[in-house]
């Protein structure tokens, strides 16, 4: 079946603009998490939602980050105002979510997005 | 959570057999050990997953040892194609789990 998949590819914005970072799970997969890779790292934790809301958001740097799934399903990654620093490339996982593990995370392509 | 080392690179040739030792002294008793693999402008791709002893699946192996506190993925014959970064993560032990990466093992396979 279809994995995860995220639009845009790629975004270029400049500085102190507003971007919106879409992502479509698996089909079924009630539980959806975000990260954010920087060059030469490994994926970093931003948050992850159960069904509609957002069980975990711990990992979010300041309230110019924001995110949405107010389906269950889509999910949108919100940056107000933003700065060269959240240049990265950031990463959807959805998992079925079930209870039962392991809740094995499947991972999309992920929108590089630059802030000139 | 758990904290994993392992190497931060490896280099190999075509069709060898290539084996990443990741160390997870503190894996807690419900956790499963996962493994990834990432190529370059792409997300990471699931591999393998275990909790005990010898898991094989099309893809690769992962043998994990009666004590859990480290754990090894053999890629059988490796290609030009396996060259990436492969990443060993312990969790998973509850309906939800975030993950934390480390920075992985980079594996360089040249012909």
């Amino acid at each position: 079946g279809a994995g995860v998949s995220q639009t845009p590819s790629n975004k270029v914005t400049e500085k102190g603009k507003y971007v919106e970072l879409r992502c479509d799970p698996i089909s079924g997969h009630t539980a959806l998490y975000w990260y954010r890779q920087s060059l030469g790292q490994g994926p970093e934790f931003l948050i992850y939602f159960q069904g509609t809301g957002a069980a975990d958001d711990s990992g979010l740097p300041n309230d110019r980050f924001f995110a949405v799934r107010p389906e269950g399903s889509v999910s949108t990654l919100k940056i107000q105002r933003t700065e060269r620093g959240d240049s990265a490339v950031y990463l959807c996982a959805s998992s079925p979510g079930t209870g039962v593990p392991p809740d094995t995370q499947y991972f999309g392509p992920g929108t590089r997005l630059t802030v000139l | 959570l758990a904290k994993t080392t392992q190497p931060i690179s490896m280099d190999s040739y075509e069709g060898q057999e290539v084996n990443i030792t990741c160390s997870h002294n503190n894996i807690a008793t419900n956790d499963y050990i996962t493994w990834y693999q990432q190529f370059p402008s792409q997300g990471p791709r699931f591999i393998i997953q275990g909790y005990k002893t010898k898991v094989t699946n099309e893809v690769a192996s992962l043998f994990i040892p009666a004590d859990r506190k480290s754990s090894t993925l053999s890629l059988p014959r490796v290609s030009l194609s396996d060259t990436a970064v492969y990443y060993c993560l312990v969790g998973l032990n509850s309906g939800y789990s975030t993950l934390t990466f480390g920075k992985g093992t980079m594996l360089l396979v040249s012909p």
